[in-house]
């Protein structure tokens, strides 16, 4: 299940089963939503991205789903793996804004049970 | 065959001292980044440089300085460092125009000020 708390919100799932992450935005004009994977020690690595005009875009093992009306991605992992115990980032782009600026989202922890 | 490299990837020093973290990309990319990671995880941008020119800069205390000596570097000097300033520090890549947008982040620095 999934907790929310003081700490960092924590989706524990068992090895095989479906992981799906949420992520609530912010910005209509956003034109990008990208996920991104952090594992201990390391620095964020992308997963995924979807643009604006799209509800659905699907990766290897991964699928992300954008709901614009509520304001709402999701990252869904298929069969999962102790690999992908990792914290996972939502993150916004609006490309026309100068620089790239990519806007973060809180995070959450998958914690994948043998 | 490192694509973005930081260092040092630790740093403890005291309050007060000055200290520099360097990054550099062999991506060829012409837009470089750091951003900061508090202790729950959250991600913010500080700083983007495109080919060497300061683009996005974050209401970042003026005690911070990135300097970008050709596009494949960008350090950061920190001047009287604080107790707040402890953080994971991430140096990250793009190209400057997309798709994709991804951004590529290096190791991190943990920058711990006591």
């Amino acid at each position: 299940g999934e907790s929310v708390g003081l700490h960092l919100p924590t989706l524990s799932v068992q090895e095989g089963d479906n992981s799906i992450i949420n992520c609530a935005y912010s910005n209509s004009a956003s034109d990008y939503f990208i996920w991104y994977k952090q594992e201990s020690g390391k620095g964020p690595q992308f997963i995924i991205d979807i643009r604006s005009n799209m509800d659905k875009r699907q990766g290897q093992r991964v699928t992300v789903l954008l709901n614009k009306t509520v304001k709402h991605l999701s990252l869904q992992i298929a069969a999962t793996q102790p690999g992908d115990s990792a914290v996972y980032f939502c993150a916004e782009l609006d490309i026309k804004a100068a620089g790239n600026k990519l806007t973060f989202g809180g995070g959450t922890r998958v914690l994948v049970k043998p | 065959d490192t694509a973005v490299s930081q260092t040092p990837k630790y740093l403890v020093t005291q309050m007060g001292n000055d200290k520099s973290i360097k990054c550099e990309q062999n991506l060829g990319h012409d837009t470089m980044y750091w951003y900061k990671q508090d202790s729950k995880k959250f991600l913010k941008i500080m700083f983007s440089y495109n080919n060497k020119e300061l683009i996005i800069n974050e209401t970042v205390p003026n005690r911070f300085s990135p300097k970008s000596p050709d596009k494949a570097h960008l350090n950061l000097h920190i001047n009287s460092l604080e107790l707040g300033d402890s953080a994971v520090y991430f140096c990250a890549s793009s190209r400057e125009t997309g798709p994709p947008y991804e951004q590529y982040f290096g190791p991190g620095t943990r920058l711990t000020v006591t």
